[in-house]
């Protein structure tokens, strides 16, 4: 079945930039996506890139998308202490079909 | 803005209850979702709806029915709680319009089942 896998967990010092990474199975992967769970809330969408495009920056985040090796990573560039949150990778290969998500990593920023 | 939100953010049930969990989206999608979180294994895919009076079962539906009487409204049902199913619920709506299919997720609701 479908799957997604990234690793559970990074630390990084302040004003370092922070890589996340994540690998998926489904080739027929279509959308993938990036996003963030802050303490106590739920899931906010950080981006997403479509399975056409290899990269997608947006302020200090950067999608890099390879899909020979099926591996999709987010730069987050001058991490800040706020930035400290779940990172979620997930996939649909289908619009209007349930996301699969990966584990989640847990990112921590220390001044 | 699209709203999500989930009748309550903290729940403590007994065992054997039979527990309710409402989730609302104002935003007229038709597609509503219900995921439960624990530690180390991210979101699971409990129960999804593309419809009114339509569901499908995801990952784990084990223990849980839903329901879908109107399309704002989708409500998770735990038969009969067990202390296993103590975790975090969250709800989230898709627009099948959206070019990105992007969920929107409500803000949880931990269960604790005693």
């Amino acid at each position: 079945g479908e799957d997604v896998e990234q690793s559970l967990f990074l630390s990084v010092r302040e004003g370092d930039s922070s890589v996340i990474n994540c690998t998926y199975t489904d080739s027929s992967s279509t959308y993938l996506y990036w996003y963030k769970q802050e303490p106590g809330a739920g899931l906010q969408l950080l981006t997403y890139i479509f399975s056409n495009m290899d990269m997608k920056q947006d302020q200090r985040l950067t999608v890099l998308l390879n899909k020979k090796d099926k591996h999709l990573s987010l730069r987050i560039a001058d991490t800040q202490t706020g930035d400290s949150a779940i990172y979620f990778c997930a996939e649909t290969h289908q619009a209007g079909t349930a996301l699969i998500f990966g584990k989640g990593t847990t990112l921590s920023v220390s001044s | 803005d699209v709203k999500v939100t989930q009748s309550s953010r903290y729940l403590v049930k007994r065992t054997g209850e039979k527990v309710f969990l409402e989730c609302v989206q104002d935003m007229d999608h038709e597609n509503m979702f219900w995921y439960r979180q624990d530690p180390g294994l991210g979101l699971r895919l409990i129960y999804f709806s593309y419809d009114v009076k339509m569901k499908e079962k995801g990952d784990i539906p084990e223990g849980y029915s839903v329901s879908r009487e109107k399309k704002e409204r989708f409500s998770l049902i735990l038969e009969s709680a067990s202390t296993n199913q103590t975790s975090m619920y969250l709800c989230a709506s898709q627009d099948l319009k959206a070019a990105n299919t992007e969920a929107f997720f409500g803000q949880g609701t931990r269960l604790t089942v005693v």
